[in-house]
């Protein structure tokens, strides 16, 4: 199955409420990425986390990395009708050369 | 300019066709990729090029025909298509091939070209 498997699959939330999104992966990473993608279009990085790392912020997003539980989050404070897109973690395994996408997270934020 | 441009933006296609997908960046990037994306399923990664060399197929099949005149353009020939090969078709590139592999660096995509093939 895939490296990367997200959830929620989708997540609805109000504006100015925070969107929480799960990654879980199964192999040993060198680091894991998260982009989102508007309406089937091109995607878009977002942050990269070091697998030596815990937790990076950029502007709204915070994201967590636990690698003992092959497990990482990105939170999305605040949040706009703007970020309703769908969002993708991806991972590269240790040694390898090709980055896997996880299933994503399409998020609706209601304004 | 951080821009990977494709086009077409969409592509109709009878399943005789020959046409290609095309796609640019000028970031002096040495590695890109094209991916298939279904709807509402992950980019699956098709081909990677690295310094104009075919280093990855993913096992496409053969009416797949990437290739690559330059370290800026990268094309993907299209021939007897099927319906089920309709889908968005993802170009990438990035500073070298161990993208997010040994190396920690990001991808930047393009928009896309929508294909149906018909």
């Amino acid at each position: 199955s895939q490296q990367g498997e997200e959830d929620p699959q989708a997540l609805s939330i109000q504006e100015g409420e925070n969107a929480t999104m799960n990654c879980s992966y199964k192999t040993s990473i060198n680091n894991l990425q998260w982009y989102r993608q508007n309406s089937g279009r091109g995607l878009v990085h977002l942050i990269l986390i070091r697998s030596n790392e815990r937790e990076k912020h950029s502007g709204r997003l915070r994201v967590t990395l636990d690698t003992s539980k092959k497990s990482s989050s990105l939170l999305i404070t605040a949040s706009r009708a703007a970020d309703t897109a769908s969002y993708f973690c991806a991972t590269a395994a240790t040694g390898g050369f090709k980055t896997i996408f996880g299933a994503g997270t399409r998020l609706f934020v209601k304004a | 300019d951080t821009e990977v441009t494709q086009t077409p933006k969409h592509l109709v296609m009878g399943m005789t066709n020959k046409k290609s997908l095309k796609c640019e960046q000028h970031m002096g990037h040495r590695a890109m990729y094209w991916y298939k994306q279904k709807a509402k399923k992950p980019p699956e990664l098709m081909f990677v090029y690295s310094y104009e060399k075919l280093s990855i197929n993913e096992s496409v099949p053969s009416r797949f025909s990437p290739e690559c005149p330059n370290s800026s353009l990268l094309n993907l020939h299209l021939h007897a298509l099927q319906p089920e090969d309709s889908a968005l078709y993802l170009c990438a590139s990035s500073q070298e091939r161990l993208w997010a592999g040994r190396t920690n660096t990001e991808a930047f995509f393009g928009q896309g070209t929508r294909l149906t093939v018909v």
